[in-house]
């Protein structure tokens, strides 16, 4: 059972250029969730998904797309990468109905734009 | 004003004490309260959660919560060097939409 699983884990991007933040759970969890970190900063919200087909803005959307054609894959595309989305990504999902929103955490994709 | 505020330290203490980790809060709507470990280059796992205000006893670990008060805390007693990691708060609230509302996290280091 590998839970929650980011690729790739590191990337460096020039300014301008596109990517796409893989996502993918095994847990047939419902909900899904991008998130950003900064030093200081804490987690932000990007985008979020209650299940296949449905997506939501976060926190702070700008400059992302997001699309869940399937349960399992949540991917995370940057169109016109900047420096200000230097980050660590993390993926996470979870099944609601607790009311606690317990999240199971990818790893994190650690993103330099230069 | 943040709505959750967390010290981020660094925090250093010897192998052995008590660790007291905390979180004040602005919106008196949270219900559900979370403590999340996050070692070094790994994502964040959930380590505690209480629902209101009251005591939760894990182990080593106790989380405490005092809705009155708007704060929280997690107590860690006889520290690791394992507990080596950055310790998240985070809080939610029934019908508040997806979001948890995260602390920026304080860093714990527990020495030999």
């Amino acid at each position: 059972n590998a839970g929650v699983t980011q690729t790739p884990k590191f990337r460096i991007l020039k300014i301008g250029q596109s990517m796409t933040l893989q996502c993918t759970q095994d847990m047939n969890h419902n909900y899904m969730y991008w998130y950003r970190q900064d030093p200081g900063m804490g987690l932000k919200l990007i985008y979020y998904s209650v299940g296949a087909g449905i997506t939501d803005k976060g926190e702070v959307p700008n400059g992302y797309n997001v699309s869940r054609s399937t349960t399992e894959d949540f991917p995370l595309r940057l169109e016109l990468a900047a420096p200000s989305q230097t980050s660590v990504y993390f993926c996470a999902s979870n099944n609601r109905g607790s009311g606690a929103n317990v999240l199971t955490f990818g790893a994190g994709s650690r993103l330099t734009v230069l | 004003q943040k709505e959750v505020e967390q010290d981020p330290g660094p925090l250093s203490v010897p192998e052995g004490a008590i660790v007291s980790l905390n979180c004040t809060y602005s919106n008196s709507a949270f219900q559900y309260f979370m403590w999340y470990r996050q070692y070094s280059r790994k994502g964040p796992e959930l380590l505690m959660y209480t629902y209101s205000s009251g005591n939760k006893e894990d182990g080593r670990f106790t989380a405490q919560v005092d809705k009155s008060s708007k704060y929280i805390s997690l107590f860690i007693r006889d520290s690791q060097p394992s507990d080596s990691a950055t310790y998240l708060c985070a809080m939610t609230f029934t019908g508040g939409g997806n979001k948890l509302t995260f602390g920026t996290g304080t860093q714990l280091k527990v020495e030999l």
